[in-house]
């Protein structure tokens, strides 16, 4: 069983700060998808198969990685941004999905 | 417009039983995987159960297995997950989301609350 591991676990940005979020797995995996929450709402699905922005992301977002460390990346902090990222993952064999425990992101 | 709406959630005694439905629209349901995910108060999303096209093949973790059961109705593009024998663990919002390929939700409803306490 994969287990994705986020850090850090909260952070505080400025407005025009860069941001990096970082989901780690514990085995390899071709992909990493990234969810982002506000509070009191759904997740919303954000960037899938590491580095396609989901439709209406701005493009002050953007993915990368491989392996067993992929990242998430706020090229500048904008106040609507205040979320919790959870990085996701699935498999056939065992067929599952799998959560990280989420990164909290606030507004410094 | 995808739309996913859930209902069916409320306070429910541990040991009793529960079942959640979600409504679809706006995509062809019977093309797509579907599949639950909760968040407990407070805490991160767990998967928690996923349904084939046809509802032949079905998929849980060990922490629901036996106890849940995801299903589908195609002709009325629904979704439901019977819940026994439940915990006071097993209190959280319950999300109804859509699969997309490469195991990606990637769209989800607005959520359940499940509360299971005496």
């Amino acid at each position: 069983e994969i287990v994705l591991t986020q850090s850090p676990t909260t952070m505080a940005a400025s407005p025009g700060e860069k941001v990096t979020l970082t989901c780690r797995a514990s085995s390899s995996v071709s992909y990493m998808h990234w969810y982002q929450q506000r509070s009191g709402t759904s997740p919303k699905l954000w960037i899938y198969e590491t580095s396609k922005l989901a439709s209406g992301v701005p493009n002050r977002f953007s993915g990368s990685g491989s392996g067993t460390s992929y990242s998430l990346t706020i090229n500048s902090m904008e106040t609507e941004d205040a979320a919790t990222y959870y990085c996701q993952q699935g498999s056939s064999y065992p067929p599952m999905n799998t959560f990280g425990a989420g990164t909290k992101l606030e507004l410094k | 417009e995808v739309q996913l709406v859930e209902s069916g959630g409320g306070l429910v005694q541990p040991g009793r039983s529960l079942k959640l439905s979600c409504a679809a629209s706006g995509f062809t349901f019977s093309n797509y995987y579907m599949a639950w995910v909760r968040q407990a108060p407070k805490k991160g999303l767990e998967w928690v159960a996923t349904i084939s096209t046809s509802g032949s093949r079905t998929y849980y973790p060990d922490s629901v297995k036996g106890r849940f059961t995801i299903s589908r109705d195609n002709a009325k593009s629904s979704l439901y997950l019977q819940m026994n024998s439940l915990k006071s663990e097993d209190t959280a919002t319950y999300y109804c989301a859509r699969r997309g390929t490469g195991y990606v939700m990637d769209a989800w409803g607005q959520g359940a609350s499940v509360t299971v306490s005496s």
